[in-house]
């Protein structure tokens, strides 16, 4: 267990649809990433939170939008599904103290999201 | 942007070293090199991280050259769980987060 929570586990739902996509850090961390691994595109860096502040950007559609929670809980919202978006988010966290440094993350379970 | 890659898959037999390599030349030059392994439907799990030239731990072994472009993760005796998904993780030039492809690894009798 990494300590850090994810919530939904599962999700289906329809295009066109929005969800949003819930995490909680390991008690301590202040970084918080988000991930989506498919079977065609592998581990994809989305963003990261550092104490509420978004710090660094992936590959992350306009569609989708995150933030970081003064209780740095984090949420990720997906609107207007599309078939591809189906994959497994996952979120991690990190201690995140050092600006530009890669720190250890701990990843969450995984939500894995199906659209139909 | 950065290109990180590895090899698709490799085989070993229980009890032998299976070595990883991760080409990754636009790693940002104060960054540090992270390797996780996954299992499916599990969220990746960190195994070992280092900046230059040796890092060992309980599990594994990371050799970084003096260029670091490349880091090789290697895992000494090999047991049928180490059956898993070995990815490596760089920070680019730009600060992009780039996830290696990942390397199957398979573990036989």
């Amino acid at each position: 267990d990494s300590g850090v929570t994810q919530t939904p586990k599962h999700l289906i739902t329809a295009t066109g649809q929005r969800v949003t996509l819930r995490c909680s850090p390991r008690s301590g961390d202040l970084s918080v990433y988000w991930y989506q691994q498919s079977l065609d595109q592998g581990l994809q860096f989305l963003i990261q939170y550092y104490n509420g502040e978004e710090r660094a950007k992936g590959n992350i559609l306009e569609r989708f939008s995150a933030q970081q929670f003064p209780d740095l809980h984090s949420e990720l919202n997906l609107s207007s599904l599309e078939l591809g978006d189906s994959a497994l988010y996952f979120c991690a966290s990190s201690v995140g103290v050092a600006a530009g440094h890669t720190d250890t993350q701990y990843f969450g379970p995984g939500t894995r999201l199906t659209v139909l | 942007l950065a290109k990180t890659t590895q090899p698709i898959s490799m085989d070993s037999y229980e009890g032998q070293e299976v070595n990883i390599t991760c080409s990754h030349n636009n790693i940002a030059t104060n960054d540090y090199i992270t390797w996780y392994q996954q299992f499916p439907s599990q969220g990746p799990r960190f195994i070992i991280q280092g900046y230059k030239t040796k890092v060992t731990n309980e599990v594994a072994s990371l050799f970084i050259p003096a260029d670091r472009k490349s880091s090789t993760l290697s895992l000494p005796r090999v047991s049928l769980s180490d059956t898993a998904v070995y990815y490596c993780l760089v920070g680019d030039l730009r600060g992009k987060l780039q996830f290696g492809a990942g390397t199957q690894v398979v573990v036989t009798p």
